[in-house]
């Protein structure tokens, strides 16, 4: 499976832009890049996905290296509550040996100071 | 409603018990997933369930039983367990497995059974 290299730890002032770096040099052609956060207590929750263009949706932005082998999640302007575990996913379509499989890596945790 | 509900929040077992975690969506989504994450670990994957068949089984031992009665529900039969299975165990589901679409679907998971094998 394609493995992705994110830091272990990360920190933000609140209100700041964030920006969460992931490599993931060995990626398949057909390999989307997901992005998952798991807050405190709670389970891990969907943030975005992009298979090659830049993708916004209303939690953040994703910007992908144009030979794909890295990708970053932008977060606008960090709050207190996005203090979480990212996790950068590489996921397969069908056929492929990650087909639906999330296959989490040890993500970076992300602090946000007051 | 994006939910995906997770029965008992917190489990306490001994090693000769049998019980059940209880998992369910109303989306209508076709794929389930079942999940074990130990402290300050990351999830791992242990079963995928898609159409209410079986389709990924990441080796997981026989004490661990899913079953999926309906496209709603879906199980994990605990028997026989070991402390080392002490764990948060999560459910997700999603659309499907990327079938019709050809892309992935996101994942919505619930907030996980907390086990203590005792």
């Amino acid at each position: 499976d394609a493995k992705t290299t994110q830091p272990n730890s990360m920190e933000s002032n609140e209100e700041e832009p964030v920006h969460l770096p992931c490599n993931h040099s060995t990626i398949s052609g057909t390999d989307y890049i997901h992005w998952y956060r798991q807050l405190p207590s709670q389970g891990p929750e969907y943030v975005i996905h992009g298979l090659t263009s830049n993708v916004n949706n209303r939690m953040a932005s994703l910007a992908i290296a144009e030979d794909r082998k890295s990708s970053t999640l932008i977060l606008h302007r960090a709050t207190l509550r996005d203090a979480a575990v990212y996790y950068c996913i590489l996921v397969g379509l069908h056929g492929s040996s990650n087909t639906g499989k999330l296959i989490f890596g040890q993500g970076t945790t992300l602090q946000v100071k007051p | 409603d994006t939910e995906v509900t997770q029965t008992p929040k917190h489990l306490v077992m001994g090693m000769t018990n049998k019980k059940s975690l209880k998992c369910e969506q109303h989306m209508g989504h076709r794929a389930m997933y079942w999940y074990k994450q130990k402290a300050k670990k990351p999830p791992e994957l242990m079963f995928v369930y898609s159409y209410e068949k079986l389709s990924i089984n990441e080796s997981v031992p026989s004490r661990f039983s899913p079953e999926c009665p309906n496209s709603s529900l879906l199980n994990l039969h605990l028997h026989a367990l070991q402390p080392e299975d002490s764990a948060l165990y999560l459910c997700a589901s999603s659309q499907d497995m990327g079938l019709p679409s050809g892309r992935p679907d996101e994942q919505y998971f619930g907030p996980g059974t907390r086990l203590t094998v005792t």
